[in-house]
């Protein structure tokens, strides 16, 4: 079955870019019917959507990170990736790769999730 | 931006009793709202979409029911695995969580 697995640095420093890649296997990437997405956890509270991609390259932002945000997909490595540009403090938090199923309007595949910690 | 408000903020019941968990959303996202269990250290895991639909593999004791704004997640009689948090989530526009309502064991 498909499974996603983030993989990135733990650990950014205030004003730099944030980056995690998420690995698909089990399954294309490039499948149509599927959105593929971040979300993000701050520690001991909710869950907040970041953007999501398609297959083809088209995006969508969470309107509050629009300005720095970016995520890409690269279908020769069933791959796709976050970029989160000027970090802060604010933006520690656990982040999730997840599959949006067009069919469920829902997310039913999570990566396990990475923490990532901004700090100098 | 929908807003999802969830209650009570915690719900505190014994195995085999009825939990019963509301969601409300500032204006209607139809029938598009989602609930999903996450333990501690783990991913979230979808329950229900489309407000009233099991996600495969989820047991019967699971239910979901509303439309419009307000929405509601039974879970008929509590197993032991079922004391965690639970968010709903809507994709009317974009996409929002609630706020999560922890169930513990009383």
């Amino acid at each position: 079955q498909v499974q996603l697995q983030e993989s990135g640095p733990g650990l950014v420093k205030p004003s730099q870019t944030l980056s995690l890649t998420c690995t698909v296997s089990g399954g294309s990437i490039s499948s149509g019917g599927y959105y593929w997405s971040w979300i993000r956890q701050h520690p001991g509270k909710g869950l907040e959507w970041i953007g999501y991609i398609y297959y083809s390259g088209s995006t969508y932002y969470n309107p509050s990170l629009k300005s720095r945000v970016t995520i890409s997909v690269d279908t020769s490595k069933n791959q796709f990736s976050l970029k989160l540009s000027s970090v802060t403090a604010a933006d520690t938090a656990v982040y999730y790769c997840a599959r949006d199923d067009y069919d469920y309007d829902a997310f039913d595949i999570w990566g396990q999730g990475t923490m990532v910690t901004v700090s100098s | 931006e929908i807003v999802l408000t969830q209650s009570p903020a915690t719900l505190s019941l014994s195995p085999g009793e009825r939990a019963t968990l509301s969601c409300r959303a500032s204006q209607s996202v139809s029938s598009y709202l989602a609930w999903y269990q996450q333990k501690p250290g783990q991913a979230p895991r979808l329950l229900i979409y489309d407000a009233s639909n099991r996600a495969t593999g989820i047991p019967a004791r699971f239910s979901g029911s509303g439309s419009g704004t307000d929405f509601t997640l039974t879970i008929s009689s509590l197993e032991p695995e079922d004391f965690a948090v639970y968010y709903c989530q809507q994709r009317s526009n974009w996409f929002t969580f609630g706020p999560g309502t922890k169930v513990d064991i009383k």
